[in-house]
């Protein structure tokens, strides 16, 4: 089926461990983003890849990288984990800046102890 | 700064009931104003997308509409349905690769 990929869905880790969140789009889509998801909030935007090759910091950038492996694959990692990066992290992607909209992957929720 | 509110947050109805969900932003200088459903521990599905250009989309059960200059859109859910119950989040793009989502509000069907 068509969309956007994550993995993993759930992960603990504790404080100061690293990870890497990964995700795929099979439509062909051109720019890749990542969000985070915290109660009560709207969704922000940390990374975004507007194209293969290239990515650009968002609105919550801080603690995190981002890697554009190829036009498909768009990986985010959290290199020494906090608290404050508990949250749930959605992947998305859009064919061109989001001018026809949007498709987001089914999340990953993460805990930090 | 762009901001989305969605007001109410919550929301409870009985099944069958016509309903409007709001959505407000702050600039009106967006290039289209989407609307998405998001289940419990589910990610988003697109509903609805409405360019700035238009003024309302329909699909189905549902209608969404679009005023720039008063700075906000509606979601009409016609006869709601428990299987409606979900989270209902509004987003503007503002260009440049930013959409500023809104916190979203839940409604709940009751049968």
């Amino acid at each position: 089926n068509a969309g956007v990929t994550q993995t993993p869905k759930f992960q603990v880790l504790k404080t100061g461990q690293s990870m890497t969140l990964q995700c795929a789009q099979d439509m062909n889509h051109n720019s890749m983003y990542w969000y985070r998801q915290d109660p009560g909030m709207g969704l922000r935007l940390i990374y975004y890849s507007a194209s293969e090759g290239t990515t650009d910091k968002g609105e919550v950038p801080n603690g995190y990288n981002v890697s554009r492996l190829n036009k498909r694959e768009f990986s985010l990692r959290l290199e020494s984990a906090a608290p404050s990066q508990t949250s749930v992290y959605f992947c998305a992607s859009s064919e061109l800046d989001g001018t026809y909209g949007y498709t987001f992957g089914s999340g990953t929720r993460l805990t930090v102890v | 700064k762009q901001e989305v509110t969605q007001i109410p947050a919550a929301l409870s109805v009985p099944e069958g009931e016509n309903l409007v969900l709001n959505c407000s932003f702050t600039d009106s200088a967006i290039y289209n104003l989407q609307w998405f459903r998001q289940d419990p521990g589910k990610g988003l599905t697109s509903l609805l997308l409405i360019q700035s250009s238009q003024r309302e989309q329909t699909s189905g059960r549902l209608n969404a509409s679009l005023d720039k200059s008063s700075g906000r859109s509606t979601l009409y859910i016609a006869a709601s349905q428990p299987g409606d119950s979900a989270t209902y989040l509004c987003a503007a793009d503002t260009g440049g690769f930013k959409t500023i989502f809104g916190a979203g509000t839940r409604l709940f069907v009751k049968a």
